[in-house]
C-alpha cells in the first residue's frame, strides 16, 4: 500500500513569493490533515478535511494561507505571500475517517523562506 | 487547555538497557493516546495507541506504553534499546468523541532518544 505522498520535498523561496504544496493521501482515506512543524517542536494542525469539506481550519492563518481538496482526494496548501516565519516543515496526513484513530503522515515539505 | 508535555528534551541510554520516554497530558474525559517516531527528513511513523482496555499497550519494534489515568501519563518503554531506536519521539493525544477538537491530534514537543553502543 502506497503511503501519503507529498511534493515537493524541499522548497526555497524569497519572502513575498507564493508557494504551493501538494498532498496525495492513502487511497480510500477520507480525512486529510495539514500540519505545521517548526524546528524542535511537535506538529500543529492547520486544517482538517472530511472529503471535500474543511471541518476544522481554526488554526489556518487565512490572510495568507489557503487550502483546497478538490474531489475529496488530493489537496493543495498555498501561502501567498510567504514570510520569513513560514520557514518550517509542512506535513500532510490522512486517516480512514474521524472514527479511525491512526493518522498516517507523509514525509513533509521543508520550506525555507529567505 | 488541552496539552501534552514531554518533560525531557533528550534521553540517553546504552544499547541493551531499558528505556523510558515520558509523556503526560491534560485533556478532560478519556482521551486517545498515541506515540509516533520521526527519523531525520522523514514523516512521523505510528508506533502504538491506547484507546481503551488494558493499560499496557504493545506496538511496533518492541515498544510498549503504559497508560496511567490517575497520573495522566502515557510513558513509552522498551525493555532493551537498540542503536537503531535513536530518533525523535512524539506523544500525542486526541480528545475523545463528543469533545471539542476531537478530530485533531495534539502533540508534545518531542523527545530525542539517543542510544549509544
Amino acid at each position: 500500500e502506497a503511503g501519503v505522498v507529498q511534493s515537493p520535498r524541499y522548497k526555497i523561496i524569497e519572502k513575498k513569493q507564493p508557494v504551493a504544496f501538494w498532498c496525495n493521501p492513502i487511497s480510500g482515506h477520507n480525512t486529510l490533515y495539514w500540519y505545521l512543524q517548526n524546528l524542535g517542536q511537535g506538529p500543529e494542525l492547520l486544517i482538517r478535511y472530511e472529503n471535500e469539506e474543511a471541518v476544522d481550519d481554526s488554526q489556518l492563518p487565512k490572510d495568507r494561507f489557503s487550502a483546497e481538496r478538490l474531489k475529496g482526494v488530493d489537496s493543495t496548501l498555498k501561502i501567498q505571500p510567504a514570510e520569513l516565519g513560514d520557514s518550517a516543515v509542512y506535513l500532510c496526513a490522512s486517516s480512514l475517517g474521524t472514527t479511525s484513530y491512526e493518522q498516517y503522515f507523509g514525509p513533509g515539505t521543508r520550506l525555507t523562506v529567505t | 487547555a488541552q496539552s501534552v508535555a514531554q518533560p525531557e528534551d533528550q534521553v540517553n541510554v546504552a544499547e541493551g538497557n531499558p528505556l523510558t520516554v515520558k509523556c503526560t497530558y491534560s485533556v478532560s474525559g478519556n482521551p486517545y493516546l498515541f506515540w509516533y517516531v520521526q527519523y531525520p527528513n522523514r514523516g512521523l511513523q505510528f508506533l502504538l495507541k491506547y484507546i481503551t482496555g488494558d493499560n499496557l499497550v504493545k506496538g511496533s519494534y518492541g515498544f510498549e506504553a503504559e497508560f496511567n489515568k490517575s497520573q495522566t501519563s502515557f510513558h513509552l518503554k522498551k525493555p532493551s534499546a537498540l542503536v537503531s531506536d535513536s530518533a525523535l519521539y512524539f506523544c500525542a493525544v486526541r480528545p475523545p468523541h463528543g469533545s471539542s477538537n476531537t478530530g485533531k491530534l495534539i502533540f508534545g514537543q518531542g523527545t530525542t532518544l539517543q542510544v549509544k553502543p
